[in-house]
């Protein structure tokens, strides 16, 4: 069965902080993507990569960047922790050509403090 | 600017009740939408995805249509269960990007 795999369900950090979230697939996707979700905003795309090394910037990639060294590993940076950026952030992957993303993570709820 | 509409906001219906789940874009030129299930505290997953040549497509009881003519798509759930409980949310792509436009999602309680 399909897995993407989210390294930390909750996470409190402080305002400043650098913060690591990590993400592993198992089904050797060439795509994926790191979302953050807000209550009445809907799912907003922080960065996607469509292969190792590369990266490209979605909707929302201030404060944030990215790394893929691996294919099945895919990690958020967040550089130096803010209070906005308070969330929920997913995972997810794709393989093949509708674009959008196929399998997602449960999620990380991060706070900010 | 692409957008995609959802309606209602949220819904509650009883057990065994069917339901329609209303999804209207903007996004041009169409590639594809999907929907997605989302239960609480988990990621979405996802139910149905269509290309502009299909206009129907079930998974169980779940059943989307789509008009491309309109711009709009459905997704009716025959006979609910409690666990159809969940957020629901659409999502239409215009096949030039990866960066897809959300819907912000139809909220459904099922009550018993």
């Amino acid at each position: 069965d399909v897995k993407v795999t989210q390294s930390s369900r909750y996470l409190v950090k402080r305002t400043g902080e650098k913060v690591f979230l990590e993400c592993v697939q198992d089904m050797d996707h060439e795509n994926m993507f790191w979302y953050r979700q807000d209550p009445g905003l809907g799912l907003r795309l922080i960065y996607f990569s469509y292969d190792v090394k590369m990266k490209e910037k979605g909707d929302i990639p201030e404060g944030y960047s990215v790394s893929r060294e691996k294919k099945e590993r895919f990690s958020l940076i967040l550089e130096s922790a803010s209070t906005n950026q308070t969330s929920m952030y997913l995972c997810a992957t794709l393989q093949g050509a509708s674009r959008q993303p196929q399998h997602f993570g449960d999620g990380t709820r991060l706070s900010i403090l | 600017k692409n957008q995609v509409e959802q309606s209602p906001q949220s819904l509650i219906i009883l057990e065994g009740k069917n339901c329609t789940l209303q999804c209207n874009y903007t996004v041009s030129p169409f590639s594809n939408l999907r929907w997605y299930k989302q239960d609480t505290g988990r990621g979405p997953v996802s139910l149905t995805i269509m290309t502009f040549s299909e206009n129907t497509k079930s998974n169980g009881r779940y059943t989307a249509t789509l008009d491309a003519d309109t711009k709009q798509s459905s997704l009716h759930i025959t006979a609910s269960q409690l666990s159809d409980s969940a957020s629901y949310i659409c999502v239409v792509s215009d096949g030039g990007s990866y960066i897809p436009t959300f819907g912000r999602g139809t909220s459904l309680i099922v009550h018993p």
